[in-house]
């Protein structure tokens, strides 16, 4: 079975400008996560996602951070404008009964 | 609201030695627990979870953790380190309701030679 896909893997962008990662669960896992890793701690939730509503984005900053589920099965998150802050790896879990898995994660960079 | 407290935030150990990081949850009703590893630039891969059934759980590369309700422990074991084990270590948990998932602040595992 295939795993969680995510991309771009890796991302520089400057501080102001926008920036959006893409995943895709597992076939079938209603519930998908994103979480931001920032180096030297452990992952933080932003948004859980039950197929295509959301039931927690209590620490997502909802000034500059946006998500979104299609169709309960691709997720988009979107920052604008980016922050030094925001610098992190953001990962993309999926789960049903079982999980979650997570998808590599997309580094991103900002100068 | 759950947390999880991972004591330690560095653990260093002699190969050859046992293998102790101590993960802690709060909670009035035991949830799924899990804990994942971590190597350098990677991404998290799924050590072992507990979710009922026996409280010894055993997980890849020789690791077990035992969930031990009257303590809300979920202390990760391995008998015999490796050098291969240096990583970090997140202990999470995962709530009954809507599948909340919550990690520790997670523990580096050093192995001395």
């Amino acid at each position: 079975e295939a795993g969680v896909a995510q991309s771009p893997r890796y991302k520089i962008i400057e501080k102001r400008q926008s920036v959006a990662f893409w995943c895709n669960p597992i076939s079938g896992h209603a519930t998908l996560y994103w979480y931001q890793q920032i180096l030297g701690q452990g992952p933080k939730l932003l948004i859980q996602f039950q197929n295509n509503g959301v039931v927690d984005d209590s620490q997502l900053p909802k000034d500059r951070f946006s998500a979104e589920r299609l169709k309960g099965v691709d997720s988009t998150l979107k920052i604008q404008p980016a922050k030094l802050e925001d610098s992190a790896v953001y990962l993309c879990a999926s789960s049903q009964e079982g999980g979650p898995y997570f998808g590599p994660g997309t580094r991103l960079t900002v100068t | 609201a759950q947390s999880v407290t991972q004591l330690g935030s560095h653990v260093s150990v002699s190969e050859g030695a046992l293998v102790l990081l101590r993960c802690n949850y709060s909670s009035s009703v035991p949830p799924y627990l899990f804990w994942y590893v971590q190597y350098p630039n990677q991404g998290l891969q799924l050590l072992l979870k507990y979710t009922t059934g026996a409280t010894l759980v055993k997980g890849i590369n020789g690791f077990e953790a035992e969930f031990k309700k009257s303590e809300t422990s979920f202390h990760l074991t391995k008998p015999s380190a490796h050098m291969s084990d240096a990583a970090e270590y997140f202990c999470a948990v995962k709530t009954y309701n809507f599948n909340k998932f919550y990690f520790g602040s997670g523990t580096k595992l050093n192995v001395k030679p």
